[in-house]
């Protein structure tokens, strides 16, 4: 595998699921990144980790759970949606020195289209 | 507080016709500004960056954005379009110190045969 890589590419749900959306980067990169990326919007920055510690959440609703073990595995944890969440979700990497995290060339993974029942 | 304002969210020209789409910013730095592409069913994909230096900024597939400061713009062109260029185009800034990436809201490029 090369890049970043998401699973699953699609995924339909129920408001009342649990489910998980996983993103590895195999770039060696120090940050990552989930995008909220919806029809009528444009893409919306939701969570940044460095070095697997989270350095920004821009008010995401609690019912969407970031998990990053290590530098190269991103995820999020899904429960209790609602149809409005229904979009494409996005991971992203980059390797960036300390200060600059999200300010240069972001690689991103084909992302998740989400929908919710 | 950044901004990214990209004119036209449909743009539609003929194969072989130049390709012309619109990126204007707002920055209280000096910005560094991106253009990326993205393909049915994938991931965004980074066409060119400017960043410091040479303002007239090339990329790949054949197009280049030039910065052009007093107008707070960095348009993207290409001069001759393929059927292939058919895509969803998003401009992006960020900047020195702590601005992050901010993105337009896309401009999705149609090419008539």
């Amino acid at each position: 595998e090369t890049g970043v890589t998401q699973t699953p590419r699609h995924l339909v749900m129920g408001m009342t699921n649990k489910k998980s959306l996983k993103c590895e980067q195999h770039l060696g990169h120090n940050a990552m990144y989930w995008y909220k990326q919806s029809a009528k919007k444009p893409l919306e920055l939701m969570f940044v980790y460095n070095f697997k510690e989270q350095t920004e959440n821009n008010s995401v609703p609690s019912r969407f759970s970031p998990e990053c073990p290590n530098s190269s595995h991103l995820f999020l944890h899904l429960h209790t949606l609602q149809p409005e969440d229904s979009a494409l979700y996005l991971c992203a990497s980059s390797q960036d020195p300390p200060g600059r995290v999200g300010r240069d060339e972001q690689f991103f993974g084909p992302g998740t289209r989400l929908t919710v029942l | 507080a950044q901004s990214v304002t990209q004119l036209g969210s449909h743009v539609s020209v003929s194969e072989g016709a130049l390709v012309l789409l619109r990126c204007n910013y707002s920055s209280s730095v000096p910005p560094y500004l991106f253009w990326y592409v993205q393909y049915p069913n994938q991931g965004l994909q980074l066409l060119l960056k400017y960043t410091t230096g040479a303002t007239l900024v090339k990329g790949i597939n054949g197009f280049e954005a030039e910065f052009k400061k007093s107008e707070t713009s960095f348009h993207l062109t290409k001069p001759s379009a393929h059927m292939s260029d058919a895509a969803e185009y998003f401009c992006a800034v960020s900047g020195q110190g702590a601005q992050k990436l901010v993105f337009g809201q896309g401009t999705r490029l149609t090419i008539n045969p």
